[in-house]
This record gives structure tokens, sequence and C-alpha cells, in this order.
């Protein structure tokens, strides 16, 4: 059974059209992080929640935004995506702060036109 | 600063053979490890965790071995399969309940029938 969800799988927008990509889970885990996945590299860490506190990384473009509205859904919005947003955008979940395996999600495919 | 990283970037192995994937990492503070298995087009998939606290751990056709002295994990795969192909990744999480992981680059597993 699918424990971490991403829709849609696929992605398609258009420069400067934004984009919301959403991930749920079903593991009631406390712990919500977007990762950005270029080809051939390591995950890329965008930000995460605990619970409602957001986290973003020193790093993340100001482009990119993320919404908790309860335990089982987060969202990542796009605001005006580049060509080199095209990517693949994962979601993960971990269920609290100590030391645990994270549960990555498919993941949503996105190509920016 | 931190970092994890992989002596080989590719392994191509005979299908029946075993193959050793390594990585080493930088942070001495780091207490957890992970590894995971990324087939083309999905998500990372969870293969195997270690602690700090342990030495070596045995899962279903896989160990993974820390050698904390000189900062190296490594994943052994026993008999290896096509199936087995994929990119792995290593992954650690640092002491103090950080809710971060950091990945290393990556390693492209090959098969041979």
């Amino acid at each position: 059974d699918a424990m971490v969800i991403q829709n849609p799988r696929y992605q398609v927008t258009q420069f400067g059209k934004p984009v919301t990509l959403s991930c749920s889970q079903t593991l009631n885990h406390n712990v919500m992080y977007w990762y950005q996945q270029k080809s051939s590299q390591a995950p890329k860490l965008l930000f995460h929640y605990y619970d409602k506190d957001f986290n973003n990384e020193a790093d993340t473009p100001d482009n990119f935004q993320s919404r908790r509205p309860n335990t089982s859904f987060c969202f990542l919005d796009i605001r005006s995506p580049g060509l080199g947003d095209a990517a693949m955008y994962l979601c993960a979940t971990r269920r609290g702060r100590a030391s645990e395996t994270q549960y990555f999600g498919p993941g949503t495919r996105l190509l920016v036109l | 600063g931190e970092s994890v990283g992989l002596h080989l970037p590719t392994l191509s192995v005979q299908e029946g053979d075993n193959s050793i994937i390594n990585c080493a990492y930088s942070n001495s503070a780091s207490d957890y490890f992970i590894w995971y298995k990324q087939e083309s087009g999905k998500g990372p998939q969870f293969i195997i965790d270690i602690r700090s606290n342990m030495d070596k751990r045995q899962g279903q056709r896989v160990t993974v071995l820390l050698n904390k002295t000189v900062k190296h994990l490594s994943l052994q795969i026993a008999a290896t399969q096509p199936g087995d192909s994929a990119v792995y990744f290593c992954a650690e999480n640092m002491q103090g309940g950080s809710e971060k992981l950091v990945f290393g680059k990556g390693t492209k597993l090959t098969v041979n029938p």
C-alpha cells in the first residue's frame, strides 16, 4: 500500500506559469520534506515541516514555497518556473526528531516548456 | 564542510556476483546511516540502515558495514540480480536529532546477465 503519495507523477508547465505539486502520507509522520533531484544527482533538500513548523534551506530560491494544511498533506508551489526548475521533485516523511528513516514518495517529474 | 561521498560513480557486475558499494563520510558526529536504492524514474527506496553504535547489520541479501575509525560505510549485495540495477545512495544523519539527511553522490550499479 502506498504510504507517501505524490500527484501528479508528471507535470508539464509553461515558463513563468505557477505550478503546485502535492504530497500526501498515510503514515501520520510528523516531518515532511521536499527535495529537488536533477539527473544523475543526489536529492537536494528544499525545505521541511516538523508538524506546522516550516524550515527553509538557506539556498532554496524564493520562487519555491510550501504549505502544509494538515498532517497528511504538503504542497510545493513554484511561483514562476524557469527552465532550470525542470527536475524530479520528491516528497519524503519521517516520524519524528530522533534519527529515523525517511520514506520517499515516487516523485513528480516536472517539465517546463 | 559536511559531506558524504562515494568512491565509485559506476559499478558493473555479473549476475550472481557479490557487489560492494562504498561511501565515505566526513562528519564524525553522524549517528545514523541509510542506504537507498533508486530505480530510474522512481523515488529512493529504503534498503537498510545502521546506527553508529553498530559496525555491521544484515538484511535480506544485503549487509551494511560501518567503520567509524575511517568514516567509511559500505553496502554489500549478495548474489546480485538484474533487478538490483539502480543508483544507490548513502545518507547520514547528524547526531543531535537533526531532521535532515546528507546524501552522497550516488553509485550506479549495472548487473550484466
